[in-house]
């Protein structure tokens, strides 16, 4: 089956400009996340839902930065007056929950998002 | 807060040399523990996993034991090829979710470079 798809791949901001990421979850996978991983580090997180609900988006740098996931399948990552620190690849993921870490994240390619 | 420590890169090996990536972890609880992979131009993959301490995970020759006692989880390899060249990335669960799905905690990862 499909893995986890985001888009678009590749995205030019102008600084201040408002950004909107998507990201098409592996088919009823519940639960779904956002990290950002910044150039030469690893992901960190940003977001989580578990279907429609967002329980928890402590990772979340700013603001500007705000997701959804309204009918519990498709999620957006939008940056509202991108900066120039925002420039990263950010990826999402989903499981299934298992409980007892014994879910598997699967990851999608990710976006590329370079603010000039 | 959880962290994850792993040794820097980049590594460059010869093919069919051994190889091991070193990772120590801080928890405050029992967390799962991995090692993702990211080959070049493409998306994380996980390599393997262990829920619980003495586990062993492997794949694809890989292996990873959860050592409670030192709070480590090194990646060796018996034999390295060329096609293993990539990122390697530790990383651990963190419970935050009364035992349903957890967010991911990273390393920094560790390239691996390998020399026909």
């Amino acid at each position: 089956g499909a893995g986890v798809s985001q888009s678009p791949r590749y995205k030019v901001a102008k600084r201040g400009q408002d950004v909107a990421l998507r990201c098409d979850p592996i088919s009823g996978h519940v639960s779904l996340f956002w990290y950002q991983q910044a150039l030469g580090q690893g992901p960190e997180f940003l977001t989580y839902f578990q279907n429609e609900a967002q329980l928890d988006k402590s990772g979340l740098p700013s603001d500007r930065f705000f997701a959804e996931r309204p009918e519990g399948s498709v999620s957006t990552l939008k940056i509202q007056r991108t900066q120039q620190e925002d420039s990263a690849v950010y990826l999402c993921a989903s499981s299934t929950p298992l409980g007892g870490g014994l879910e598997t994240q699967y990851f999608g390619p990710g976006t590329r998002l370079l603010v000039l | 807060g959880d962290s994850v420590t792993q040794m820097e890169g980049p590594v460059t090996l010869s093919e069919e040399a051994f190889l091991t990536i070193n990772c120590t972890y801080t928890a405050t609880g029992y967390p799962s523990l991995f090692w993702y992979v990211q080959y070049p131009g493409e998306g994380l993959q996980l390599l393997l996993k262990a829920t619980k301490a003495d586990d062993k995970g492997s794949n694809k020759g890989f292996e990873a034991t959860y050592r409670k006692e030192t709070t480590s989880f090194h990646l060796e390899k018996g034999s390295v090829q060329v096609s293993d060249s990539a990122v390697y990335f530790c990383a651990l669960s963190d419970s935050n979710y009364g035992g349903a799905t957890n967010k991911l905690i990273f390393g920094t990862g560790t390239l691996l470079a390998v020399q026909p």
